[in-house]
């Protein structure tokens, strides 16, 4: 069973912070990452999507690179600002099979203080 | 906009009531997920739905069901409600082959 892990769980920085978020997953046989953003009482809002051969995506200031042999995917997000303080979580889709089912990691909580 | 909704967007309901949560959706889209989300568990999938009158389970089923009897229209329901089932409910839909678009969420208290 494909289990993600989201490191660490909460992150506080002040406003101008590169920083850098941590997913890894048990199972390298995996279809595609997606990083996700979600806003206190809000739904998820996709942010990028890495698929299995691919080593990185961009959009903005936000970066995301998958190496799938070692299970790692990380989010990375330069001069952070106050409006980027949500709950960001990564979701793995399997390989096999025709059903898309993601498995979600529980998320890190960021706060970016002025 | 994907354009999904969903209703209601709170409830308060009492412990053994029967409670049915409503996805719609505007765009024929063949998959639709109900997750729940909970603090200390993250995201977890209750039901999903492949079609119309097409549906299975997810990890977390017990004590819900689901019917799809239209494409644009996905139905949870508890059938008596208990305090444990108290979470904040998301319903899902598949954009394309890679990527899901999440409703706004429903707050179901159940006292």
């Amino acid at each position: 069973k494909q289990e993600v892990t989201q490191i660490p769980a909460a992150l506080s920085v002040p406003e101008g912070e590169n920083l850098v978020l941590n997913c890894s997953f048990t199972d390298s046989a995996i279809y595609n990452l997606q990083w996700f953003r979600q806003d206190p009482g809000k739904g998820l809002t996709s942010l990028l999507l890495i698929q299995s051969s691919q080593r990185e995506q961009t959009s903005g200031r936000l970066n995301a690179s998958l190496d799938k042999s070692s299970g790692r995917s990380t989010l990375y997000i330069a001069a952070s600002q106050p409006g980027d303080s949500a709950t960001y979580l990564c979701a793995v889709q399997h390989a096999s099979g025709g059903s898309y089912i993601p498995t979600f990691g529980r998320g890190t909580s960021l706060i970016v203080h002025p | 906009d994907a354009g999904i909704t969903q209703s209601p967007r709170h409830k308060v309901t009492e412990t053994g009531t029967p409670v049915t949560l409503r996805c719609h959706q505007t765009e024929n889209h063949r998959y639709m997920y109900w997750y729940r989300q909970d603090p200390g568990h993250g995201l977890r999938l209750i039901h999903y739905s492949y079609g119309v009158k097409d549906t299975d389970k997810g990890e977390v089923s017990d004590g819900y069901s689901v019917s799809r009897s239209k494409t644009e229209d996905f139905l949870l329901t508890l059938e008596s409600a208990t305090s444990s089932q108290t979470s904040v409910y998301f319903c899902a839909i598949k954009l394309g082959t890679d990527t899901q678009y999440f409703g706004p969420g429903t707050r179901l208290t159940v006292l």
